[in-house]
């Protein structure tokens, strides 16, 4: 199993581009999370989805747009990049149930300017 | 509301040495998880440790312990016998599993450690 894999690992984006952050897992997970973590902070989750076709706001979703059309894969939508969205962008996902830890992506460290 | 707070920003420790980590907690929900991550320079989230809120003893994993104070609302990260490897961003996260279960992390602020050789 690859696990949860996310693409790019580096991106550079102008103010005002958009882009989508890969993420899929191979693990048959229905519970998928994007987190953002900006320097020296711990993360704070941005989109949250409990199964295909079931997508919810977590903490900090403005700027974000998720969809889940299957459920290997949850994508996530920058829309206007703004410099306050640089940061290092994790996908996780779990089964629930006690004990069971989440599983992360590598991240995406994204820079906008 | 659910919150983690970790007050350590920064700790050293030599090497071979035993350390503490601190975690404190807030949740209303009287079924929740705590667990701790690791975060190497290189960036990957390193699962180390999970705590039930209602699991009756201390979990461990090899070198790590949590120290579980439930009145306290403390999950204190002990690591035994450091290692140079153990130099990294420690966080602490709580998941509450009550009626909302989501699965949805709350993360602390992290805390960086140093071990000296």
């Amino acid at each position: 199993n690859a696990g949860v894999t996310q693409t790019p690992k580096f991106r550079i984006l102008k103010i005002g581009q958009s882009m989508t952050l890969q993420c899929t897992q191979d693990m048959n997970h229905n519970y998928m999370y994007w987190y953002r973590q900006d320097p020296g902070m711990g993360l704070k989750l941005i989109y949250y989805s409990v199964g295909a076709g079931i997508t919810d706001k977590g903490e900090v979703p403005n700027g974000y747009n998720v969809s889940r059309s299957t459920t290997e894969d949850f994508p996530l939508r920058l829309e206007l990049a703004a410099p306050s969205q640089t940061s290092v962008y994790f996908c996780a996902s779990n089964i629930l149930g006690s004990a069971y830890e989440q599983y992360f992506g590598p991240g995406t460290r994204l820079t906008v300017t | 509301a659910q919150k983690i707070t970790q007050t350590q920003p920064g700790m050293f420790v030599q090497e071979k040495e035993a350390v503490t980590l601190d975690c404190t907690y807030d949740t209303s929900d009287p079924s929740y998880g705590l667990f701790w991550y690791k975060q190497p320079s290189s960036g990957e989230m390193i699962f180390l440790i999970y705590q039930g809120s209602y699991d009756q003893q201390n979990a461990t994993e090899g070198r790590y312990s949590l120290n579980f104070q439930k009145a306290r609302k403390s999950a204190n990260l002990v690591i035994s016998a450091s290692q140079l490897g153990d130099s990294a961003m420690y966080f602490c996260a709580m998941r509450e599993d009550g009626s909302s279960n989501t699965g949805k992390l709350i993360f602390g602020q992290g805390t960086t450690l140093q071990v000296k050789p």
